[in-house]
């Protein structure tokens, strides 16, 4: 069985700077996407940015990015220049990738980290 | 292109009765999947179909129970409400493995 841990509940960040949120896993599988998911809090989740596993290029889009740490089972998450709108919960998630056989498209999320952006 | 989208948006129920959600995912996607989201246990993972078919199903009483059509618009019923059913109910629609897309939620509260 997978776990995510998000071992920081809360956070806050002032408007322009830089925060990291944390984010370890556990899992026997060795193919797998990471995810951070983004819940405003109009409660749509919308994916924020993944990484496939077997990629060692940290994935960049725009003003986030992640460190991702096979060996060490990390995957944080980078924002910078933070903004008002960045304001929400976030969620790390884990799916394992069993190619054609076996499939489930089956998320496996941490708890959040509730991130707030002050003016 | 339509995102995903969830009815009712939100809905209030007394325990013991029954309630129906109802998941259009984005056209051409062929899986749904719906999670449990509450303060306390997070997100959870109820079930997942892909073209009519149960895939995977997560650590909930037979209470919870789903179906897809096929249109791939999914339901998921919950049978005598318990006040510990109270959540924000998600589904998921999705293509592959590293894109699930997910609706805004239904609210359920029961009293």
């Amino acid at each position: 069985a997978q776990t995510v841990t998000q071992s920081q509940p809360e956070m806050s960040v002032q408007e322009a700077e830089t925060v990291t949120l944390s984010c370890t896993y556990d899992t026997s599988e060795n193919n797998y996407y990471l995810f951070w998911y983004k819940q405003p809090p109009s409660r749509q989740m919308i994916l924020v940015i993944r990484q496939e596993a077997y990629k060692q290029q940290n994935a960049t889009e725009n003003r986030f990015s992640v460190n991702f740490q096979k060996a060490a089972k990390s995957f944080s998450l980078k924002i910078s220049d933070s903004q008002l709108g960045d304001t929400a919960m976030y969620f790390c998630a884990f799916i394992p990738f069993r190619g054609s056989g076996g499939s489930n498209y089956k998320l496996t999320f941490g708890k959040g980290t509730l991130l707030t952006v002050n003016p | 292109k339509a995102g995903v989208t969830q009815t009712p948006r939100y809905l209030i129920k007394t325990r013991g009765q029954q309630v129906t959600l109802s998941c259009s995912p984005i056209s051409g996607h062929r899986s749904v999947s719906w999670y449990q989201q509450t303060p306390g246990q997070g997100l959870q993972f109820l079930f997942e179909y892909f073209s009519e078919t149960q895939r995977n199903k997560g650590n909930f009483p037979g209470r919870f129970s789903g179906r897809q059509f096929s249109n791939s618009r999914s339901e998921m019923n919950v049978s005598t409400l318990e006040l510990g059913d109270s959540a924000l109910y998600l589904c998921a629609s999705g293509i592959s493995y590293n894109e699930q897309f997910f609706g805004p939620g239904t609210r359920l509260t029961v009293l």
